[in-house]
């Protein structure tokens, strides 16, 4: 069963433009940790952001932010003002033990000049 | 400050020939993973590994060996490679408290491996 779906496979945007990458998670766990991970065309998956499930706080980085809402079990990525370095795929993982780590099919972002 | 990484980087095979990838990784992590990547089906995980001489089966196992016998390095075989084996392999590994599911991984840059 799917563990973590996000639905755009790819995304096209002209640079400056905001966009949001959605994820959507399936567990019985209470305990959970939600992730997301860049891969640039370089081809390395780069940490974002881990959260953990009693905390549904949304978080800002820069540019970055992530909202987080166990109602929904969805776990939200937005890019404000985006930038051609921003093209690359994003996965979103969910874990709950060290051997336990599912992870999107990921999302192609396209920022364009 | 290498972190992890991984040999070849690229590679052809035959049907039936066998290889090995090398993962190496310098942060004294426990944790070790190999996953393949295929398109549309995001990172699948082969074998793990919670510390040195220990390994585990993942998600997708079959026509995979693996082995740790040193820490820092996690090594993962094709005895008979097969066209369905075509992908691009990760190597990461992490280190936190045990399996919290806190884990944040470190990948390798990874390999592309293609078996005609």
């Amino acid at each position: 069963a799917q563990k973590v779906t996000q639905a755009q496979t790819e995304i096209s945007v002209v640079e400056k433009e905001d966009v949001t990458l959605d994820c959507v998670y399936e567990t019985r766990d209470t305990t959970y940790y939600l992730f997301w991970y860049k891969q640039p065309p370089s081809g390395e998956l780069v940490f974002l952001i881990r959260r953990n499930s009693f905390d549904e706080q949304n978080e800002i980085s820069g540019r970055y932010s992530w909202n987080f809402q166990k109602s929904t079990s969805s776990f939200n990525f937005t890019i404000t003002a985006s930038q051609v370095v921003d093209s690359a795929v994003y996965f979103c993982a969910l874990s709950y033990a060290w051997d336990k780590f599912y992870f999107g099919s990921g999302t192609k972002l396209n920022v364009k000049p | 400050n290498a972190g992890v990484t991984q040999t070849p980087k690229f590679r052809v095979l035959k049907t039936g020939q066998s290889m090995t990838l090398l993962c190496a990784q310098d942060m004294n992590h426990e944790y070790m993973y190999w996953y393949r990547q295929d398109p549309g089906m995001g990172l699948r995980l082969i074998h793990y590994s919670v510390g040195e001489g220990t390994t585990a089966k993942g998600e997708v196992p079959d026509g995979y060996n693996v082995s740790r016998l040193k820490k820092q390095n996690f090594l993962l075989g094709l005895e008979s490679a097969a066209p369905s084996q075509t992908s691009v392999y990760f190597c990461a590994s992490g280190s936190g408290r045990v399996n919290s599911g806190a884990n944040v991984l470190t990948f390798g840059a990874g390999s592309r491996l293609t078996v005609l």
